[in-house]
């Protein structure tokens, strides 16, 4: 999947809990993104980096936070988990204002 | 909200048989894009096509955009089985940062 990676790929976790996934690449990518699919919403945008340090809000950001303190990784933070965040989350790279190169999710279940 | 949204929601066809699908946005776009998903896997991208173009082609697909009614078209020729997958269109905004996507369509190639 073009040198992106997500981790893990499957989690499941109680409310209330922490969770991080990971999303490292080994393209030297400026721009990564991160979304969740749900079922009738397609894709929708959570948060989004520019460049290390540079990140901004998507339509659907609150209850998450990121960070980026490598080019090659973006993390996801979802600091108090509840039952509306089960969804799945890809990560996506790109270069430019162009296409973007999707990793394989991660499918996270909150009971 | 999402930037773009498909017609129909799903669709269902015969092999050989022309599928087109649609997207409406809202907002003006610097491009917009064609993706597919097959289940259970990230998004792949199809064609790009730039606001200052009208029609775009990349082998059995066909991609129209009209800016001054803010859609544009899918068609794939000749469809096979294989074309079976959710196609998803995504708008590319002013600030180039951040991508939104519709909710996309179903399209079932029957054999």
């Amino acid at each position: 999947d073009a040198g992106i990676t997500q981790s893990p790929r499957h989690k499941v976790t109680e409310t209330g809990t922490p969770v991080t996934l990971r999303c490292h690449q080994t393209e030297n990518h400026r721009y990564m993104y991160w979304y969740r699919q749900d079922p009738g919403h397609g894709l929708r945008l959570i948060h989004y980096s520019y460049g290390v340090k540079d990140t901004d809000k998507g339509e659907v950001s609150d209850g998450y936070s990121v960070s980026r303190s490598k080019t090659e990784d973006f993390l996801l933070t979802l600091e108090s988990a509840t039952s509306s965040q089960t969804s799945v989350y890809f990560c996506a790279i790109s270069g430019g204002p162009a296409e973007l190169f999707f990793g394989s999710g991660t499918q996270l279940s909150v009971l | 909200s999402q930037q773009g949204e498909e017609d129909p929601q799903a669709l269902s066809i015969q092999e050989g048989e022309n599928a087109t699908m649609n997207c409406s946005y809202k907002t003006s776009i610097n491009n917009l894009q064609w993706y597919r998903q097959n289940s259970g896997r990230g998004l792949v991208h199809l064609i790009l096509i730039r606001s200052n173009e009208r029609e775009k082609h990349s082998g059995r697909l066909r991609v129209t955009l009209d800016t001054s009614k803010k859609s544009s078209s899918l068609l794939i020729t000749a469809s096979r089985a294989a074309d079976t997958a959710s196609y998803f269109c995504a708008t590319v905004g002013g600030n180039n940062n951040d991508m939104r996507f519709g909710a996309g369509t179903r399209l079932t190639v029957k054999p």
